[in-house]
């Protein structure tokens, strides 16, 4: 069946980028997803990219796609302490429907 | 803003009961979703339901059942709940399309004594 792997965790200190990657295994994914989870809260959505792309910006959120190595990767800029939490990558099926996510990556943002 | 709301926040059940997780969205959004959350594990699909009175078996089924029986309210139902049942449940909804987007309810931890 299809996977979606990542790394679990990540530190950074605040102001530093931060690079969160992904790999899947699905070679017919459409839509590839970042969210953000804080403690206690449900799942926020955060950026998506197409897989006929390969970069996408939004403020200070950079989604890189390599569709070849089927790689994913979240660049966050000037990481804050409020960017402290669990990131999750995932991707979308052919059929439109369901989604695969990885375990998520706990990032900690240390002043 | 699309709210999905979830019935209950924290749950505490005995093994053997059992136990009604409800999530209403009011979006109109055709598909609703179950998860359960586990350290280690991610998130894994339970069920899923395209439309009222639909619903497909996702990934770990087992133990649970659902109903949809009005577009906005999706309930999961554990019939009669076991320890291994302890968990974090999300619900999440979208509306039918490409590429469109889940959106998630806060969710609810159950603990099964």
């Amino acid at each position: 069946g299809e996977d979606v792997e990542q790394s679990l965790f990540l530190s950074v200190r605040e102001g530093d980028s931060s690079v969160i990657n992904c790999t899947y295994t699905d070679s017919s994914s459409t839509y590839l997803y970042w969210y953000k989870q804080e403690p206690g809260a449900g799942l926020q959505l955060l950026t998506y990219i197409f897989s006929n792309m390969d970069m996408k910006q939004d403020q200070r959120l950079t989604v890189l796609l390599n569709k070849k190595d089927k790689h994913l990767s979240l660049r966050i800029a000037d990481t804050q302490t409020g960017d402290s939490a669990i990131y999750f990558c995932a991707d979308m099926n052919s059929g439109y429907s369901t989604l695969t996510f990885g375990k998520g990556t706990m990032l900690l943002v240390s002043p | 803003d699309v709210k999905v709301t979830q019935s209950s926040r924290y749950l505490v059940k005995r093994t053997g009961e059992k136990v009604f997780l409800e999530c209403v969205q009011d979006m109109d959004h055709e598909n609703m979703f179950w998860y359960r959350q586990d350290p280690g594990l991610g998130l894994r699909l339970i069920y899923f339901s395209y439309d009222v009175k639909m619903k497909e078996k996702g990934d770990i089924p087992e133990g649970y059942s659902v109903s949809r029986e009005k577009k906005e309210r999706f309930s999961l139902i554990l019939e009669s709940a076991s320890t291994n049942q302890t968990s974090m449940y999300l619900c999440a909804s979208r509306i039918s399309g490409r590429g469109e987007t889940q959106y998630f309810g806060p969710g609810t931890r159950l603990l099964v004594l």
